[in-house]
């Protein structure tokens, strides 16, 4: 049971490119969410999911795209990368509306 | 909208020191979670608080619901160096979402 994993762990990306940050979990878990920690800021939430197939946006969405096709797993894509997204990124994952779990985050640094 | 203000913002204590840090939100919540987030990991759940007055404690870590369910409080009993990390309350908002406040972060001095 590897709780909540997110791929990769370190990035770096130049101004303009794109990536896809995964999470995947093996608690089947309903609700899943995406969110990004900069100093001083706390957790701030990007975009979330209650099932398989919805999303929502959340607190700080712009600039992010996710997408829920399968329950497991959560995307988190950037289209065109600005200074302004590096940060780290945490997914989490919740039973129901409580107790969230945690993966190890994703350090990404755009130049 | 929602928010959860959490204080002292940082702490520098002695090594054996009793921690206390609070939470408190301008409307109510009726669960109050606590976590830990230690360096370069993501935060883990310390304590769940279900219940208006519930006390819970998880070894040397309290934690309180407070009586009007607008605040929280987190004790820490005789401090040891692992305890340092950033501290978060958070509870269930509306919308699905989970409000997190900007922690407390605890700083210990050998």
């Amino acid at each position: 049971n590897a709780g909540v994993t997110q791929t990769p762990k370190f990035r770096v990306l130049k101004t303009g490119q794109s990536m896809t940050l995964l999470c995947a979990q093996d608690m089947n878990h309903e609700y899943m969410y995406w969110y990004r920690q900069d100093p001083g800021m706390g957790l701030r939430l990007i975009h979330y999911s209650v099932g398989e197939g919805t999303t929502a946006k959340g607190e700080v969405p712009d600039g992010y795209n996710v997408s829920r096709l399968k329950k497991q797993n959560f995307l988190l894509g950037l289209e065109s990368a600005a200074p302004s997204q590096t940060s780290v990124y945490f997914c989490a994952s919740s039973f129901t509306l409580d107790t969230q779990y945690f993966g190890p985050g994703t350090r990404l640094t755009v130049l | 909208g929602q928010q959860l203000n959490q204080s002292p913002q940082s702490m520098f204590i002695q090594e054996g020191e009793d921690v206390s840090m609070n939470c408190t939100s301008s409307s109510i919540f009726n669960t109050w979670l606590w976590y830990k987030q230690e360096p370069g990991e993501g935060p883990v759940l310390l304590i769940a608080l279900y219940k208006a007055g519930e006390l819970t404690s998880n070894g040397r870590l309290t934690a309180q619901f407070g009586i009007t369910r607008k605040d929280s409080f987190l004790n820490i009993s005789a401090s040891i160096p692992s305890d340092v990390g950033i501290y978060f309350c958070a509870g269930p908002g509306r919308d699905d979402k989970i409000i997190f406040g900007k922690g407390t972060r605890l700083h210990i001095l050998p």
